[in-house]
């Protein structure tokens, strides 16, 4: 089983749609969670951290069940700026896990 | 202020060749990571640097791989005699600890022919 899963996409929405990407971690002990953006050929930048009560962000809002093992990342009335892969990362200790991502595209 | 520098930008070179990617972290940060990431695929974890502690090489691929992080703050990946399979983006991160958040740099495009 992969430590990092995510559904590859990609997901083709229109501008001002809600899109939801969701991913699942295989080590329980995790301790952190984040949510990266990587744009093409571009290096990866931090999104927002990811905690336990869940957070957002202007559009974006994550979400976090430790019990499933599960972070979820929303984005509501998407731009096209948007378009970009989401990477989904975990942290055990010293060691952050990363996704392969979720390509979003957002067309006018 | 600056952040995580890399150089160089890209890199071609023949196989069998040695080279040196540099990395220079954001001033304070005591973690430093090694990166890369092969066109379409996700980040693979190479090494990590902790203040003065050994690092965690276990990501390195083969021992064609080192790096070594020089005071605490620069640090210098090696590739010995490049092979082909090598070609990928190499990316540098730190961050103010274990655990949180990785600041990238724009990485070394390396190409191997």
């Amino acid at each position: 089983r992969k430590e990092v899963e995510q559904d590859p996409g990609p997901f083709n929405v229109p501008e001002g749609a809600t899109v939801a990407f969701n991913c699942t971690y295989s080590n329980s002990a995790s301790q952190s969670f984040f949510w990266y953006r990587q744009d093409c050929r571009k290096e990866p930048k931090l999104l927002m951290s990811v905690y336990s009560s869940g957070n957002e962000d202007g559009r974006f809002t994550a979400q976090l069940n430790r019990a499933s093992q599960y972070i979820s990342l929303l984005i509501r009335d998407s731009k096209l700026s948007d378009s970009a892969t989401y990477l989904c990362v975990v942290n055990f200790y010293s060691t952050l896990t990363f996704g392969k991502g979720t390509m979003l595209l957002v067309s006018p | 202020g600056a952040g995580v520098s890399q150089s160089p930008s890209n890199k071609v070179t023949e196989k069998g060749k040695d080279v040196e990617l540099r990395c220079d972290p954001i001033s304070g940060h005591t973690a430093l990571y090694w990166y890369r990431q092969s066109l379409g695929q996700g980040l693979e974890f190479l090494i990590y640097f902790q203040g003065n502690s050994a690092p965690d090489k276990s990501g390195l691929p083969s021992d064609r791989f080192s790096a070594e992080r020089t005071g605490g703050s620069v640090s210098t990946l090696t590739i010995q005699r490049t092979q082909q399979e090598d070609s990928a983006v190499y990316l540098c991160a730190s961050s103010t600890g274990q655990g949180q958040p990785q600041h990238f740099g724009d990485g070394t495009r390396l190409s191997i022919l």
